[in-house]
């Protein structure tokens, strides 16, 4: 397996535009998650989705935040419009179901993207 | 609110040390505890994964202990190499947290020199 993939690597794009991250998890992983890195807040968890329906988006920092996962290989998460302070590294992560075993309970994480908003 | 703090912030040390990198979370209530490697540029990998029943896990070099009811966990690495070069975070999901929610510290960054 390919691991969790994520597009683009890099983004760079100016304040108020529209961007748009994508990830394909991990295949037969019913979790996805995504997470935000900062060098002020570290790693924090935006949303994730059980077998493609959103469970806890409580971490989406604002209205113009928004994910989707319109089927169990693909998500993806937009902002809209974007802001300087947008800037980070965005992860996805998939997993299996909590409760299975220890190692299937693991998160993996694909490389990341790096955002920068001008 | 949980807190988990890693000590030290970095730390360098020559080729064939064993390594000792320690975890401290304040709520004790964890459902289980992660260990993760990420590189420059790179993602976080999963390296070893504790069940709050469990004391310990091992994985090759690496060994992990976790002490739920003093809030610790320690990462050992023994007989360090250069390619140990990395930041080690931990992380804990709470019992009461939605699942995949995992606190993380703020890592240690480790250099391991020849």
């Amino acid at each position: 397996d390919a691991g969790v993939i994520q597009s683009p690597r890099h983004e760079v794009t100016e304040m108020g535009q529209e961007v748009t991250l994508r990830c394909k998890p991990i295949s037969g992983h019913d979790y996805l998650f995504w997470y935000r890195q900062t060098m002020m807040r570290g790693l924090e968890l935006l949303i994730y989705f059980n077998n493609n329906v959103p469970i806890d988006d409580s971490g989406m920092p604002e209205d113009r935040f928004s994910a989707k996962m319109p089927n169990a290989s693909f998500s993806t998460l937009k902002i809209q419009p974007s802001e300087p302070r947008d800037s980070a590294v965005y992860f996805c992560a998939s997993s299996y179901s909590r409760g299975d075993t220890a190692t299937n309970e693991k998160l993996f994480f694909g490389s990341g993207t790096q955002l920068s908003v001008l | 609110k949980q807190e988990v703090t890693q000590i030290p912030a970095a730390l360098s040390v020559p080729e064939g040390e064993n390594l000792v990198l320690n975890c401290s979370f304040t709520d004790s209530a964890i459902y289980n505890l992660q260990w993760f490697r990420q590189d420059p540029g790179k993602g976080l990998t999963s390296l070893l994964l504790i069940q709050s029943s469990q004391r310990e896990q091992t994985s090759g070099r690496l060994n992990a202990s976790l002490d739920k009811s003093s809030g610790r966990s320690t990462l050992y690495i023994a007989a360090s190499q250069p390619g140990d070069s990395a930041t080690y975070l931990c992380a804990v999901s709470l019992l009461t947290d939605s699942w995949g929610k995992l606190q993380f510290g703020a890592g240690t960054q480790v250099v391991v020199t020849p």
